[in-house]
């Protein structure tokens, strides 16, 4: 079965660099998260995209931002990196319908500013 | 979202059934209980959720207490390969986000 694919698997940017993310949902779902989980750390929400418009937003620094397109595709774009922004980045998708729906996660990008 | 406590950390035998708590004492009527667990650095992998009834799918079981105010996970007969960390989660119906606050690091030990 088709999973959610994040692209790249591994990115290394210097400090003030930017970085851009991307994620492909599960086909046919319509709702995508971001999370970041910096070393040793629990996943922290950064922001999610229902039908293409923002619908919550967490800690996510004013340098980051993100979008979904209308293939349900979406980009975390980052900027200005910093060291403290090393960490892996996870997108999950869901699919319309049912109000108990589950998430699934990608395998997640991991960020190394240096 | 309602907060969840559970133990930081459990040990299980290979073989053995491991039963992994949860506390959500100020969870309300239309949330529900979700449970999903990450292996060394994957992304988080669903395992089930519910709302006030007992569930079981060919991972685990939920039991869900009559108050809702805690839940137990149960794998029936835990493998190495079980062993991660898992997060017990409280969620407002769909779309909400899943809120990870401080898991359990369950090991299983032949």
């Amino acid at each position: 079965a088709a999973g959610v694919i994040q692209s790249p698997r591994h990115l290394i940017k210097e400090k003030r660099e930017t970085a851009t993310l991307k994620c492909y949902p599960i086909p046919r779902h319509d709702t995508v998260y971001w999370y970041q989980q910096g070393p040793g750390q629990d996943p922290q929400f950064l922001i999610s995209f229902y039908e293409k418009m923002q619908s919550d937003k967490g800690s996510i620094p004013d340098r980051f931002s993100a979008q979904q397109f209308s293939d349900y595709h979406s980009e975390l774009n980052m900027s200005s990196l910093e060291l403290g922004d090393s960490a892996l980045y996870f997108c999950a998708s869901s699919p319309p319908g049912a109000s108990d729906t589950e998430a699934f996660f990608g395998q997640g990008t991991r960020l190394t500013v240096v | 979202d309602a907060k969840t406590t559970q133990p930081p950390s459990m040990d299980c035998a290979e073989g053995r059934a491991a039963n992994l708590p949860c506390n959500h004492s100020t969870i309300s009527g239309n949330e529900y209980v979700y449970w999903y667990r990450q292996i060394h650095s994957q992304g988080p992998q669903y395992i089930i959720h519910g709302l006030k009834n007992n569930e079981t799918n060919e991972m685990a079981s939920l039991i869900i207490t009559e108050d809702r105010k805690s839940s137990t996970l149960i794998l029936p007969h835990a493998t190495l390969r079980d062993t991660a960390v898992y997060y017990c989660i409280v969620r407002v119906e769909y779309g909400n986000k899943l809120v990870f606050g401080a898991g359990t690091i369950l090991r299983v030990k032949s």
